[in-house]
């Protein structure tokens, strides 16, 4: 029973370019949640998603960031014209549920953008 | 706004001695708190959590503790065993936006054997 799997672990990519992060959540979960770590600080929410509607993206950047979560296939966090200071760890969790319980949700390893 | 704090960067203990990891928040609606454990290069994993309506949460060696009107909480680990050694995140749910979780900037527990 894989857990939430996010690929790349790591990305460069130069500034200007585009910056696809995906992350495909446990089996038989339908609820899509990713954070955002800068260094030296801890994770903020970004966006929530179900299978094909975001539900909460308050934490989203309103410039370069989108994301999606279709029907078929993992979800995709995309930022356009990357600049340095979208370097950070992107993490993706999923739950079976909506929301947050008393086990909380399932975090994957991330995806390490770096940005030169 | 920092409405989740955790204010030591880093907890050294030596192995067999209990450690003991600090939080703080300043948002009264939050509703339930937790607290996960991190690794390098690895995601959060989930160790333990409580409601607000308890003060004390308790699974084996991790116990929370949880003071409302100081509005703050804290990790005890006991014994430390170097494994333990990770950072550790304290994060916050408030009862009106469900789906999202506010974390403190996390404190890097260093067991030492």
């Amino acid at each position: 029973n894989a857990g939430v799997m996010q690929n790349p672990r790591h990305l460069v990519r130069r500034r200007g370019q585009e910056a696809r992060l995906r992350c495909s959540p446990m089996k038989g979960h339908s609820h899509v949640y990713w954070y955002r770590q800068l260094p030296e600080e801890g994770l903020k929410f970004m966006v929530y998603l179900q299978k094909e509607n975001i539900i909460d993206e308050s934490g989203m950047p309103k410039e370069r960031f989108s994301a999606e979560f279709p029907k078929e296939g993992p979800s995709i966090l995309r930022i356009q014209q990357v600049v340095r200071g979208d370097s950070a760890a992107y993490f993706c969790a999923s739950s079976p549920y909506p929301g947050v319980n008393r086990d909380g949700y399932t975090f994957g390893s991330g995806t390490r953008l770096t940005v030169v | 706004d920092q409405q989740v704090k955790q204010n030591s960067p880093s907890l050294s203990v030596q192995e067999g001695r209990i450690s003991i990891l600090n939080c703080d928040y300043t948002n009264s609606m939050f509703d339930y708190f937790l607290w996960y454990k991190k690794y390098p290069a690895e995601g959060p994993t989930f160790l333990i959590s409580i409601s607000s309506i308890k003060d004390k949460n308790e699974d084996g060696r991790f116990t929370v503790f949880l003071n409302k009107s100081a509005k703050h909480l804290s990790l005890h680990i006991v014994p430390s065993q170097p494994g333990d050694s990770a950072v550790y995140f304290c994060a916050a749910r408030r009862e009106t936006s469900g789906s999202r979780l506010t974390f403190g900037e996390g404190t890097q527990l260093t067991v030492n054997p």
